[in-house]
């Protein structure tokens, strides 16, 4: 049963547009959220995160928006660019742990 | 600042065989994980570590086993390795933030 899951496996996005992806976790006790960016070959690096505390946090292009009640999380990118195509995880924790629970992805593909 | 390092990057294994993967941080921290990532499966933690000379089981440990001798070091263990097995391994640190830094990755294929 998985508890962080992103329900899109791919999105594509023209160049300039907004890239939103989504992710629904089922967990109660998740308290702190994170998305991860990872290309081809390399390994997951840290994108944003957002407490529980929070509905919204931005940085740049990035921003993540927290809907408790909904126990959903949604991570817009504007403008897309096609360097931002990647696979993007959404990861929570519980309890002000360091474990982390990822969603299974979702292929990003910014087109020119 | 090499960051969290892992080798090999790739291996090729018959069914039964052993092997261990190593995982090194420079960052100086207490925790250390074991990831398997499979495709539509996300990353799933095999096994992790809160110190020095600490293990405790994650999510899919089995057919695993994994030892921290060194603070900066943390190895993976594959006593009789399985196709099942056949996937991308990620080493990845924390400590103090939640956010965790990720080694490159190991592909394992499993013949």
């Amino acid at each position: 049963d998985q508890q962080v899951k992103q329900n899109s496996p791919s999105l594509s996005v023209q160049e300039g547009r907004i890239s939103i992806l989504n992710c629904d976790y089922t967990n109660s006790m998740f308290d702190y959220f994170l998305w991860y960016k990872k290309y081809p070959a390399e390994g997951p690096t840290f994108l944003i995160s957002i407490s529980s505390i929070k509905d919204k946090n931005e940085d740049g292009r990035f921003t993540v928006f927290l809907n408790k009640s909904a126990k959903h999380l949604s991570l817009h990118i504007v403008p897309s660019q096609p360097g931002d195509s990647a696979v993007y995880f959404c990861a929570a924790s519980a309890n002000a742990g360091n474990m982390l629970t990822f969603g299974g992805g979702t292929r990003l593909m910014v087109k020119p | 600042n090499a960051g969290v390092t892992q080798t090999p990057k790739f291996r090729v294994l018959k069914t039964g065989q052993s092997m261990t993967l190593l995982c090194a941080q420079d960052m100086n921290h207490e925790y250390m994980y074991w990831y398997r990532q499979d495709p539509g499966m996300g990353l799933r933690l095999i096994h992790y570590s809160v110190g020095e000379g600490t293990t405790a089981k994650g999510e899919v440990p089995d057919g695993y086993n994994v030892s921290r001798l060194k603070k900066q070091n943390f190895l993976l263990g594959l006593e009789s390795a399985a196709p099942s097995q056949t996937s991308v391994y990620f080493c990845a640190s924390s400590w103090p933030s939640y956010e965790q830094y990720f080694g490159p990755g190991t592909r394992l294929t499993v013949t």
